[in-house]
């Protein structure tokens, strides 16, 4: 079974654009989660979807933003790119969203803004 | 508030040593507690879950509820450990998930 796919891996932005990162869910999982890692604060939670629904949301600003498509891929988008927003942006996906022990993470899409 | 302290950045310790990666949450309620894992250039895995009460790689872990604390342990180091640990935290069923800030175990020879 294919593990879950990220792209691109690596982006390269300036102040000011916009970016879009895509995820691809392991086949039959319904959730996907996306979460923000830097060297400085962590892993730090985005927003998790489920059936093409935002069911949850960490503390980012608006200019984060997601969708889910009805095969379960999903897509961040982040627009007015800040030059903190330089990080590894991770998603994961589940069956169902409902047991946290079944994420399954990707390699990750690192972006850098200059 | 949700919180997930993991006190120590880095943590050394000799192969065949006792480990013991320390983490204390906050949260009001009955939390779920996991330990990830990342090792070099690998994706972040899930070790272990509170709940399944299981040992895997030879590593437990021990929800104390008096102490809010869920401490990662392994009696003997082996190289092979050597990578970053995130203890994390999860409030329900639906909830999101809080990381710590993760501990690098090093593996010394």
């Amino acid at each position: 079974k294919a593990g879950v796919t990220q792209t691109p891996r690596y982006l390269i932005k300036t102040r000011g654009q916009q970016v879009t990162l895509s995820c691809s869910p392991i086949s039959g999982h319904r959730s996907v989660s996306w979460y923000q890692q830097t060297p400085g604060q962590g892993l730090q939670f985005l927003f998790e979807y489920f059936s093409e629904t935002q069911r949850n949301k960490g503390n980012f600003p608006g200019r984060f933003s997601g969708r889910q498509f009805s095969n379960s891929r999903s897509e961040m988008n982040v627009s007015t790119l800040e030059l903190g927003d330089s990080a590894l942006y991770l998603c994961a996906s589940s069956l169902s969203g409902l047991e946290y022990n079944e994420q399954f993470f990707g390699p990750g899409t690192r972006l850098t803004v200059l | 508030a949700q919180r997930v302290t993991q006190p120590e950045k880095l943590l050394s310790v000799f192969k065949g040593a006792p480990v013991e990666l320390k983490c204390n949450y906050s949260y009001s309620g009955s939390p779920e507690l996991f330990w990830y894992v990342q090792y070099s250039r690998q994706r972040l895995q899930l070790l272990l879950r509170h709940i399944s009460r299981e040992s895997i790689k030879g590593f437990t872990a021990d929800l104390n509820k008096g102490e809010t604390s869920f401490h990662l342990k392994k009696p003997f180091a082996q190289e092979e450990d050597s990578a970053m640990y995130y203890c994390a935290l999860s409030g329900s069923r639906d909830d999101k998930i809080i990381f710590g800030k993760g501990t690098r175990l090093h593996i010394l020879p």
